[in-house]
């Protein structure tokens, strides 16, 4: 079975750009959950998605949003991007048993640098 | 709200030394708990889980019990190895947070051989 997938691994990109990122779950995982990792704040929630809507939001601004596909797929969109919001942006998946997440498998990461 | 303390880094311990990692919790319901290791370059892998009181995970020789008396997830190993120098997160989630898991700073661990 194959893991979570993100992509791309890497991206640089200038203040003020906006920048897309996706992620593909493991097979059959309906839950998908974005984390901001940076050496200050440890790992941040982001938010998830669970068919197509989005169940729970991290304290983030505004300009960080996503969106889930048909086929669990995700994407995290961050617009006029920051210098702070270089960092690390990891993608996880899980099912749900009941109400209750399983044990989340994460993707490799994106790593965002922002000149 | 809920949330996880584990011991300040970096841990540098020689081969075959013995290794505890201390995680404490603070949750209003009943979590699961987690420690997932990050190795340079790498996104998070899952290492052991326990989803109940005096629940013991257990993988690659590493081992943690779900302490509900005292709030504590701590992560012990025998015997170290080189190849386990990485870091170690400590995370917990629960009903309330679904999809969110709710980490430790991190600890850092170097083994010299």
């Amino acid at each position: 079975k194959a893991g979570v997938t993100q992509t791309p691994r890497y991206l640089i990109k200038t203040r003020g750009q906006q920048v897309t990122l996706s992620c593909s779950p493991i097979s059959g995982h309906r839950s998908v959950s974005w984390y901001q990792q940076t050496p200050g704040q440890g790992l941040q929630f982001l938010f998830e998605y669970f068919s197509e809507t989005q169940r729970n939001k991290g304290n983030f601004p505004g300009r960080f949003s996503g969106r889930q596909f048909s086929n669990s797929r995700s994407e995290m969109n961050v617009s006029t991007l920051e210098l702070g919001d270089s960092a690390l942006y990891l993608c996880a998946s899980s099912e749900l048993q009941g109400r209750r997440n399983t044990e989340a498998f994460f993707g490799q990461g994106t790593r965002l640098t922002v000149v | 709200g809920d949330s996880v303390t584990q011991m300040e880094g970096p841990v540098t311990l020689s081969e075959e030394a013995f290794l505890t990692i201390n995680c404490t919790y603070t949750a209003t319901g009943y979590p699961s708990l987690f420690w997932y290791v990050q190795y340079p370059g790498e996104g998070l892998q899952l290492l052991l889980k326990a989803t109940k009181a005096d629940d013991k995970g257990s993988n690659k020789g590493f081992e943690a019990t779900y302490r509900k008396e005292t709030t504590s997830f701590h992560l012990e190993k025998g015997s170290v190895q080189v190849s386990d120098s990485a870091v170690y997160f400590c995370a917990l989630s629960d009903r309330r947070s679904q999809g969110n898991l709710i980490f430790g700073k991190g600890t850092k661990l170097s083994v010299k051989p």
